[in-house]
């Protein structure tokens, strides 16, 4: 079986400051990792995507992630937090056969003026 | 139109009302998904179809109906609700097999009085 789990359901950070948002994942095989990111009655956008190619994946509005086999870990990093970064944000692996994505339960990054 | 689009965006009905969710995805995949989320709860996936073949249910109520007539197309129907299925329904999209990401739609708000 596989899952993602996401430490923090709420993360507040200075604009201008470091963003970390952490995903361990739990799957039996290379998994398929992904961050979304959702703003306010909207749906997902994909932030990102690891898919064994490279381990360090960079993905739109200036925000990373590492593939750690050894953690079983997928962090989300950007530099300097902007306050439009504000929103909600998903951690997903996918299945063997592409057909289910297993969510984590979402972490919500407030940017302090 | 681009991407996954939903209509309507915001829906109200009563426990007694017959009502559809309508998805279209001009993206070119070959599978959809039906997604649940309400506040304070993880994603719930209701229902996948590959190929216009449903592959999955994951113990959804019977008053929830999905109908997918062709690949880019996908339907929820509701009828008798209850109060505790109001939420957020997002649809999404993939291609199956490559790449497998899901773009989402903008989501339905759903309430149920």
């Amino acid at each position: 079986a596989q899952s993602v789990t996401q430490l923090g359901s709420h993360v507040s950070v200075s604009e201008g400051a470091l963003v970390l948002l952490r995903c361990n994942y739990s799957s039996s095989v290379p998994p398929y990792l992904f961050w979304y990111v959702q703003y306010p009655n909207q749906g997902l956008q994909l932030l990102l995507k690891y898919t064994s190619a490279a381990t360090l994946v960079k993905g739109i509005n200036g925000f990373e992630a590492e593939f750690k086999k050894s953690e079983t870990s997928f962090h989300l990093t950007k530099p300097s937090a902007h306050m439009s970064d504000a929103a909600e944000y998903f951690c997903a692996v996918s299945s063997n056969t592409g057909n289910q994505f297993y969510f984590g339960t979402g972490t919500s990054l407030t940017v302090i003026p | 139109e681009t991407g996954v689009t939903q209509t309507p965006r915001h829906l109200v009905m009563g426990m007694t009302n017959k009502k559809s969710l309508k998805c279209e995805q001009h993206l070119g995949h070959n599978a959809m998904y039906w997604y649940k989320q309400s506040a304070k709860k993880p994603l719930e996936l209701m229902f996948v179809y590959n190929f216009k073949e449903q592959t999955e249910n994951n113990s959804v109520p019977s008053r929830f109906s999905p109908e997918c007539p062709n690949s880019s197309h996908l339907f929820l129907h509701l009828h008798t609700l209850q109060p505790e299925d109001s939420a957020l329904y997002l649809c999404a999209s993939s291609q199956v097999n490559e790449g497998r990401e899901q773009y989402f739609g903008p989501g339905t708000r759903l309430t149920v009085t």
